[in-house]
């Protein structure tokens, strides 16, 4: 069973539309969770993290975290082209030492259609 | 967030020959890590870099393919040793800051090789 799990896609979603991405953890001594985009030949750039239970929002990105089904997702209102990506799952153990290491999902493909 | 430059951003190398990868952060943080992204691929970790210590490898990655070091808290460097066209991938350099920093991590720009 891979540790951090993501559809790879691609999704596709039209111009102004919402996009929902998630992803799955199987080790429930996960603390933070991360999001990354990844435009092609590019390196990954943080959108959001989240640790707390709930929903934390950020412009048009708003991240969602359930511990207890241990699934994390991404909502992309208004979607704009410029948000086609390959969007990243990242989890850590912890915020010091090696616990701190980020293990990453094989990411989801996003196209957003004109 | 910490700004990270990464050199070389590419290369072309023979088989059989070693490469090594520096990574400079403008500003001191804690934890420096490198990561491999294969072709069409996630990333995954090489090796946590420790400052003034041997780096902590993860598995399926060995001190006497992938050298690391990092002399002090904004610099490390990783080494591509007797390199077969196997290893061509992009490698990057990722770190997180300390305490008041972001608490993300920021990743360098990669450097993408190709091994012929």
């Amino acid at each position: 069973q891979k540790e951090v799990e993501q559809n790879s896609g691609p999704l596709s979603v039209p111009e102004g539309a919402i996009a929902s991405l998630n992803c799955t953890y199987s080790d429930r001594g996960s603390q933070s969770f991360f999001w990354y985009r990844q435009y092609s030949g590019k390196s990954p750039e943080l959108i959001m993290f989240i640790y707390s239970n709930g929903d934390k929002e950020d412009g048009r990105f708003t991240a969602q975290l359930n511990k207890a089904s241990q699934y994390v997702s991404l909502l992309i209102r208004d979607s704009q082209p410029s948000d086609s990506a390959t969007y990243l799952c990242a989890v850590n153990m912890g915020d010091t030492g090696t616990a701190s290491k980020l293990t990453f999902g094989t990411g989801t493909r996003l196209q957003v259609t004109l | 967030s910490a700004v990270i430059s990464q050199k070389p951003s590419r290369d072309i190398c023979q088989r059989g020959t070693s490469l090594t990868i520096q990574c400079q952060v403008d500003s001191q943080v804690t934890m420096m890590f490198w990561y491999r992204q294969q072709p069409g691929q996630s990333l995954t970790l090489i090796a946590t870099a420790n400052q003034g210590s041997e780096a902590t490898y993860e598995s399926g990655f060995v001190i006497d393919k992938f050298p690391i070091s990092r002399p002090n808290l904004t610099f490390s460097t990783l080494t591509v040793s007797n390199m077969s066209p196997e290893d061509s991938s992009i490698y990057l350099c990722s770190v997180r800051g300390g305490p008041g920093s972001s608490y993300g991590y920021t990743f360098g720009s990669g450097t993408r090789l190709t091994v012929v």
